[in-house]
């Protein structure tokens, strides 16, 4: 089953636009949730996080909103750059489970065109 | 180079040979995990060390699969008797402790023929 999930399989900006990535969870006791960027033939890369204490945070271009009631959040890429055409997961940290087992959606390849 | 590195990166064998993976970690990182990442998928959690104790093992770990970390510095993962099943990405991470902040390798891929 999944536990988090990513709907979108691929979205495509102009450059300059917002991005805005969605992820769904249903877990109800995930209470850290990070986004990772992927380049092809690399591993993933940390972007940003965010605490279930919050519900923004943001770091430069990019934003991760939570709306916990919705068991949402929403990565925001303003302004977006052709350097972030890559692929994004959305992954969460279960409260009771062990410090870094994450779990991952199936990612969204977001192309970002000139 | 100071980040989590692994070999090979690609490894091409034929169903039933035994696979060994290596994982180099950040050096003044004590916690290990090795995922597994199938196309189409995102990771998914194998097994966690913390030093050289291996703490927590996923279900998706069968006995085929076995993962150490002597002396708590790099780890392996063998595969014994491999499958086609078990083509996929294998990603290593590392992290200090105090965060679940994961920093990746660039992945082994095994293709099994």
């Amino acid at each position: 089953d999944q536990q988090v999930k990513q709907n979108s399989p691929s979205l495509s900006v102009q450059e300059g636009r917002i991005s805005i990535l969605n992820c769904d969870y249903t877990n109800s006791m995930f209470d850290y949730f990070l986004w990772y960027k992927k380049y092809p033939a690399e591993g993933p890369t940390f972007l940003i996080s965010i605490s279930s204490i919050k519900d923004k945070n943001e770091d430069g271009r990019f934003t991760v909103f939570l709306n916990k009631s919705a068991k949402h959040l929403s990565l925001h890429i303003v302004p977006s750059q052709p350097g972030d055409s890559a692929v994004y997961f959305c992954a969460a940290q279960d409260r009771g489970s062990t410090l870094g087992r994450l779990y991952f959606g199936r990612g969204t390849q977001l192309t970002v065109w000139p | 180079d100071t980040g989590v590195s692994q070999n090979p990166r690609h490894k091409i064998t034929k169903r039933g040979q035994n696979v060994t993976f290596r994982c180099d970690p950040i050096s003044e990182h004590n916690r290990l995990y090795w995922y597994r990442q199938t196309l189409g998928q995102g990771p998914e959690f194998l097994t966690y060390f913390q030093n050289e104790a291996q703490l927590e093992k996923s279900r998706l770990l069968s006995d085929r699969f076995s993962a150490e970390r002597p002396k708590g510095s790099f780890s392996t993962l063998e595969i014994q008797r491999t499958e086609q099943g078990d083509s996929a990405m294998y990603l290593c991470a590392s992290t200090p402790a105090s965060t679940g902040e994961l920093f990746f390798g660039e992945g082994s891929r095994l293709t099994v023929l």
